[in-house]
């Protein structure tokens, strides 16, 4: 059971846009930034959003972030059939259980 | 470019420990970043396991602190993972990366399968 709660998958058509939710609780995402990985198939995950709305460089602005209170959301907009992957969020927990934390991950079907 | 190479043996036996090795180039150890270790089981999620600082500060996922073990070689820049009593829930890919902060992990290793069998 992750601490962070991604749903597990979401689909749309290319072109279209999807938004992928992250929520967690006071301990993590309350209080800290969350980040944002995409993992394409067989391959190490991918740094796309950290400090929860900030993109790395070379990363195209079709990939955005935010977060509201306990939960984050990453938007996916122009769709292409590239972007299918698994995508996680991930965040600090300063509770007992405190370290690095990740959602279970949600994988994306462009159809 | 910081890159980042896992290297270990790819199969463990059972109750053994799980012994493997990150190599760092482009970038010194001994930068202000937290060097992790976050593994995979087919199929399954990402979970963090353990990190360094190069001065030895170490954090450890609690569910598995009583059998990790991090550590750092400063003279040949690179950070290592042991894991005891390894069971087959321990089989995943592991990965090594660099935490440029506590919420974001920058870069990663292309990962390692370790699979725990006898």
């Amino acid at each position: 059971q992750s601490v962070l709660t991604q749903p597990p998958s979401v689909s749309a058509a290319p072109g279209q846009k999807v938004t992928i939710s992250c929520s967690g609780s006071s301990s993590n995402i309350g209080e800290n930034s969350v980040s944002w990985y995409q993992q394409l198939p067989g391959t190490a995950p991918k740094l796309l959003i950290y400090d929860s709305d900030k993109r790395p460089s070379g990363i195209p602005d079709r990939f955005s972030g935010s977060k509201s209170g306990t939960s984050a959301t990453l938007g996916i907009t122009g769709l292409q059939t590239g972007d299918e992957a698994d995508y996680y969020c991930g965040t600090w927990d300063s509770s007992l259980r405190a370290g690095r934390v990740f959602g279970g991950g949600t994988k994306l079907t462009v159809l | 470019q910081v890159q980042l190479q896992e290297s270990g043996p790819g199969l463990v036996k059972p109750s053994g420990t799980l012994s493997l090795t990150c190599a760092v180039s482009g970038g010194s150890i001994s930068s202000s970043n937290w060097w992790s270790w976050v593994r995979q089981p087919p199929g399954k999620g990402l979970e963090w396991i353990a990190e360094i600082f190069h001065s030895g500060s170490t954090n450890y996922n609690p569910s598995l602190k009583s059998r990790v073990n991090i550590s750092v070689d400063k003279s040949k820049n690179q950070f290592s993972l042991n894991l005891r009593s390894v069971t087959a829930a321990d089989t995943a890919v592991y990965y090594c990366a660099r935490g440029d902060t506590m919420t974001m992990i920058a870069y990663w290793g292309q990962g390692t399968l370790v699979t725990v069998s006898s």
